[in-house]
């Protein structure tokens, strides 16, 4: 069974340039987060979907962050205008639903290591 | 509040020392689940152990070993005669159902091992 996996493995781009990050996650996972690691800081939930709806997006810094998951499979994240501070790696984990409060264990994809120069 | 606590920024060792990382957790729930993760420099998160709450029994894998005591909310990290190959960036991170199972990572403390 692949694991969960994530494109590209590393994106150098310039202030103010978008890119897209994206995450396939394990097939039949229903839930899809994303986390990131800025430099030198603790890793931070960003959203979480369930399927292709947003369950929980409370860690998403600000509005130039933009997620979707078209049909419940894979995720995309967009930075758009990228800014310094967003430099940092980007992980994202999938999970089984096992039902409304149950734990599911989640399996980290390798991440996008972000440079914004 | 913060739910995960490393309060060790940095540690360094020489080679063959043991090193021993601390973790304190909060959570409310009676159900919750404790996690050690690594990233080493080449970025990727490297899963290590989790540990359900109703299990305190400590764990030894090789080298590694931890420690979780629910009385102090402790969930510790020991690396027996340290290698090289264990520098990197180690996290602490909890799992609970009033976060709806959403990781809670502490800040990570980074561990140098000198030849």
């Amino acid at each position: 069974e692949a694991g969960v996996t994530q494109f590209p493995s590393h994106s150098v781009i310039e202030k103010g340039q978008t890119v897209t990050l994206r995450c396939d996650p394990i097939s039949g996972h229903d839930n899809l987060y994303w986390y990131r690691r800025v430099m030198g800081k603790e890793i931070k939930f960003l959203l979480h979907f369930v399927k292709e709806s947003k369950q929980d997006e409370s860690g998403m810094p600000n509005n130039r962050f933009l997620a979707e998951r078209t049909g419940g499979t894979y995720s995309t994240l967009k930075v758009q205008p990228a800014e310094l501070e967003d430099s940092g790696v980007y992980f994202c984990a999938s999970s089984q639903d096992r039902g409304l409060g149950s734990y599911n264990e989640q399996f980290f994809g390798p991440g996008t290591r972000l440079t914004v120069l | 509040a913060q739910k995960v606590t490393q309060a060790q920024t940095e540690i360094s060792v020489v080679e063959k020392e043991d090193v021993t990382l601390d973790c304190v957790y909060e959570t409310r729930d009676t159900t919750y689940y404790l996690f050690w993760y690594k990233q080493p420099p080449s970025g990727e998160l490297v899963f290590l152990i989790r540990r359900n709450s109703f299990d305190e029994q400590n764990e030894i894998s090789g080298r590694y070993s931890w420690n979780f005591q629910k009385s102090t909310s402790s969930f510790n990290f020991t690396i027996t005669a340290s290698q090289v190959v264990d520098s990197a960036v180690y996290f602490c991170a909890l799992s609970d159902r009033s976060n709806d199972y959403k990781l809670s990572f502490g800040a990570g403390t980074t561990v140098t091992v000198r030849a």
